[in-house]
């Protein structure tokens, strides 16, 4: 079966701008989570959707949001971007979410770079 | 909060066994997962321990002890491919998300 699949893969912003990533998770998968990783910092929570529904949320300033539709497919937003927001945004699904099996199945991720 | 701890990198020669250490603190655990993780690809699923004890996967084995907060995983036979980073991630009860540790960097030489 297909895997989770991100898009856009690479993209390039200035500070200031917004930016919106798409993760599309495996087929029946209902949970959708997103990380940012970074060289200094590793893999840092942001949120975790389930059914529509925002389940869990990282320490992460309100600039970054997201959502999730009916067919389980799901968008991060950041706003305002900063310098330091250059990352790899990971997204993960799972069948039945992060509390209930920890099998995180990941995207190849958007990286972003804000110049 | 919760603190994970692994060593930044590593080296190792082609066939021989290495072991990757991870310590964590946390008061509401309820599962580790090892993850291995390939330059520009994504993390794949390595392994999960919730149990105290020793779980073999083929070549890969990881172990936990709850009382120490300790687990490691245990490559044996190394291969060129398994130079990747090595993520070592603990499941909180209380947050219901994975928290993941800053990942051990193998380089596996010939």
């Amino acid at each position: 079966k297909a895997g989770v699949t991100q898009t856009p893969r690479y993209l390039i912003k200035t500070r200031g701008q917004q930016v919106t990533l798409s993760c599309s998770p495996i087929s029946g998968h209902r949970s959708v989570s997103w990380y940012q990783q970074t060289p200094g910092q590793g893999l840092q929570f942001l949120f975790e959707y389930f059914s529509e529904t925002q389940r869990n949320k990282g320490n992460f300033p309100g600039r970054f949001s997201g959502r999730q539709f009916s067919n389980s497919r799901s968008e991060m937003n950041v706003s305002t971007l900063e310098l330091g927001d250059s990352a790899l945004y990971l997204c993960a699904s799972s069948l039945y979410g992060q509390g209930e099996t920890g099998e995180l199945f990941f995207g190849e991720g958007s990286r972003l770079t804000v110049l | 909060g919760q603190n994970i701890d692994q060593p930044t990198e590593m080296t190792a020669t082609e066939g021989a066994i290495v072991q990757i250490n991870c310590t964590y603190q946390t008061s509401g655990f309820n599962g580790l997962f090892w993850y291995q993780q390939h330059a520009a690809e994504a993390p794949t699923f390595l392994s999960y321990n919730v149990l105290d004890g020793l779980e073999e996967k083929g070549r890969f084995s990881s172990f936990l002890s709850r009382s120490k907060g300790y687990s490691y995983l245990l490559l044996k036979e190394l291969q060129m491919k398994d130079s990747a980073s090595y993520l070592c991630a603990v499941r909180d009860i209380r947050y219901s998300t994975l928290t993941f540790g800053k990942g051990t960097m193998l380089l596996v030489s010939p």
